[in-house]
């Protein structure tokens, strides 16, 4: 069966650092582009980040480049998000999505809550 | 950025009825389309990919259509289990963007 299951999460203080992974099983994760997608309390979904398969692509929103690295490890079949500088505006439930053909998210992880407070 | 406007953002509606859901863009974006559907407490769930392609495993009431700017999610004869927020979601171009969202509930 396939799956996605992310970890890392929790409390982090403003301007502090963390990293996501996304442990991906059931299907060739080599194979395809990998996303991150964000929920913050009570609102909608906001597109985070991509990778190709190879990452020799990768794409960020606006409020998160400079701050937010995507990162990946084909031989675990493994995601990541490394967060820096992170801010209240950050506080979200983080899902990590497989991306088929790099433009709909047929799989979805079932979300690591990130929040940011002090 | 292209920006999407689901209308309406909440709708009641009796079970066995129609449902219809609206998506509309910014700008022109062909049939990058998708449609996403989210329960209480539960990820995101594909629906609709390309505007009007069915997913494997998605009950057939469930349909897509439109292409360019306009865009429609049908789900026919309406069941208790399709209480969801519906989005969709633009591939066209970077940013890849979502809906606002919009709340089905049964009656």
């Amino acid at each position: 069966e396939v799956h996605l299951v992310e970890s890392g999460g929790g409390l982090v203080q403003p301007g502090g650092s963390l990293r996501l992974s996304c442990a991906a099983s059931g299907f060739p994760f080599s194979g395809y582009w990998m996303t991150w997608v964000r929920q913050a309390p009570g609102k909608g979904l906001e597109w985070v980040a991509s990778i190709k398969q190879d990452a020799s692509e990768k794409f960020y929103v606006d409020s998160v480049k400079g701050r937010f690295t995507i990162s990946r490890d084909n031989a675990k079949n493994s995601l990541y998000l490394q967060m820096n500088s992170l801010g209240d505006e950050d506080t979200a439930v983080y899902y990590c999505a497989r991306d088929g053909y790099g433009d709909y998210f047929d799989l979805w992880g079932q979300g690591i809550l990130l929040t940011v407070a002090s | 950025e292209v920006v999407l406007t689901q209308s309406p953002d909440f709708q009641s509606v009796p079970p066995k009825e129609k449902v219809t859901i609206t998506c509309r863009a910014s700008q022109i974006i062909g049939s990058s389309l998708h449609w996403y559907q989210q329960k209480p407490d539960q990820s995101p769930r594909l629906l609709i990919k390309y505007a009007s392609q069915s997913i494997s495993g998605v009950p057939s009431r469930f349909s897509g259509s439109g292409s360019g700017t306009d865009f429609t999610l049908t789900i026919n004869s309406l069941e208790a289990e399709d209480a969801a927020v519906y989005y969709c979601h633009q591939s066209s171009s970077l940013p890849y963007t979502f809906g606002q969202g919009t709340k089905l509930e049964i009656k």
